[in-house]
Formats: C-alpha cells, sequence, structure tokens
C-alpha cells in the first residue's frame, strides 16, 4: 500500500521567511499531488494541484514542486506571515485508484512567530 | 453560495450505540465522500457516493455504512460503535467523480466522541 510521508510534524519560522514543507511518498508516483491547510477544528481547504508531468506550480506566495525521480513534493510558502499558521496536508491521488480518493499524509504543523 | 455543511458539529454517544451524520454538498457538486479524522492524524477515506450509490470504499469494516439522496445530500451511519471510531468525521463534495481538477471541498466535520 502507498505511504505517504510528510517531513516533520511540526516546522517553526520566523515571519517573513520562506517555509518549505516535504511530502514524501511510496512505490508508483501519483497522477496528482494535491495540498490542503487546514486549521484546528476546521475541516481542510484546497490550496493547489500539481500533476505528474508539471514541474512546478505557483499560487501568489505558495509554490509547488514535484519531483517523480525523488518520490517527493516540496510545498514553499514565501515571505511567511502569522496567518499562515496551520496544519499542512499533502494528498496524492493515484489513477486507478478511483476518483478522488486521496491518501492524506499525517500534516506538518507550521507555527509562524512574528 | 453555501459550501458544504455537515450535522451536528459535536456528538457524544456510548460504545454500542449507533450514529447517523449529515452532509449537504456544495451547490453544483453531485459527489459525496466521508473521510475519518482521528487526532494527530490526516483524514482517511471511507466510501464515496455518486448517482445514489457507493462508488468507492476505503479499508473500513461495513459497520459503516451510507446513504445518499436525489438531492445529493448523504448520510454516514456507524452501528456498533467503538471506542476507536471517535475522530472528526468530514464529508467533502465534487462536481463529479471524474472531473479533472480533481479537487475537494471540505465541510467543517462531524466531532464525534465515542464514551
Amino acid at each position: 500500500s502507498q505511504k505517504i510521508e510528510q517531513n516533520s510534524e511540526a516546522l517553526n519560522i520566523q515571519e517573513g521567511k520562506t517555509a518549505t514543507l516535504t511530502c514524501n511518498y511510496t512505490n508508483y508516483s501519483p497522477a496528482y499531488l494535491q495540498w490542503y491547510r487546514q486549521d484546528p477544528g476546521r475541516g481542510p481547504v484546497f490550496l493547489l494541484l500539481i500533476r505528474e508531468n508539471e514541474k512546478e506550480k505557483r499560487k501568489e506566495r505558495l509554490k509547488v514542486t514535484f519531483d517523480t525521480t525523488l518520490k517527493q513534493s516540496l510545498f514553499h510558502i514565501t515571505a511567511s506571515q502569522p496567518a499562515d499558521s496551520a496544519t499542512y496536508l499533502c494528498a496524492p491521488l493515484y489513477s486507478g485508484a478511483g476518483s478522488y480518493q486521496l491518501t492524506f499524509g499525517k500534516g506538518t504543523k507550521l507555527s509562524v512567530i512574528p | 453560495d453555501a459550501g458544504v455543511t455537515q450535522s451536528p458539529t459535536h456528538l457524544i454517544k456510548t460504545r454500542g450505540q449507533q450514529v447517523t451524520l449529515r452532509c449537504s454538498p456544495k451547490s453544483g457538486h453531485d459527489t459525496v465522500s466521508w473521510y475519518q479524522q482521528a487526532l494527530g492524524q490526516g483524514p482517511q477515506f471511507i466510501f464515496q457516493y455518486y448517482e445514489e450509490e457507493e462508488r468507492q470504499r476505503g479499508n473500513f469494516p461495513d459497520r459503516f455504512s451510507g446513504h445518499q439522496f436525489p438531492n445529493y445530500s448523504s448520510e454516514l451511519n456507524v452501528n456498533a460503535l467503538l471506542l476507536g471510531d471517535s475522530a472528526l468525521y468530514l464529508c467533502a463534495s465534487s462536481p463529479g467523480p471524474t472531473a479533472n481538477t480533481g479537487e475537494l471541498f471540505f465541510g467543517e466535520g462531524s466531532r464525534l466522541t465515542v464514551l
């Protein structure tokens, strides 16, 4: 079965710096890889999706990369702000697994310190 | 435009009881998926409903069952509750099971505590 690992359970970073979160997967590459943000007691909110044949995707201060050789996705938040503090989840979607049957990692809790 | 709504937001049950959770999808969406999120874990896929039928199922026992209604709303039922069923139950909707974007719209969840 597929295993998803997010680099650390918690990451503390100074305001204004770039936060980098890692998502590693085993076995075969997913067709898509999604990133979600989750605030305490709330449902996840979709942020970005990157396809297997894409190397990089950007949205405002967010950037996602996808390296199928390393079996890894990196999620960057530039010029981080305290409002970015949340848990970030990566979720690969495998073709053949069925649409929307996402496999979520445990998440990385990001704290941006003022 | 209302997003995904779930009810109840919190509930407490005892072992052996049964629970029903409800979900209304985002307007324009016809596919509903249910996820279980234990404390400190990522969401785990339970099942997906489309056209009133269960289309996909994760690794959950048949104590977990569901239903989808003609208006696309959905229910999740859990029988013979165990302590380990305590979790945040998330409903997610999407505009069809094979849409290209793949993003899910989640509700705020129903927090179930089993005593």
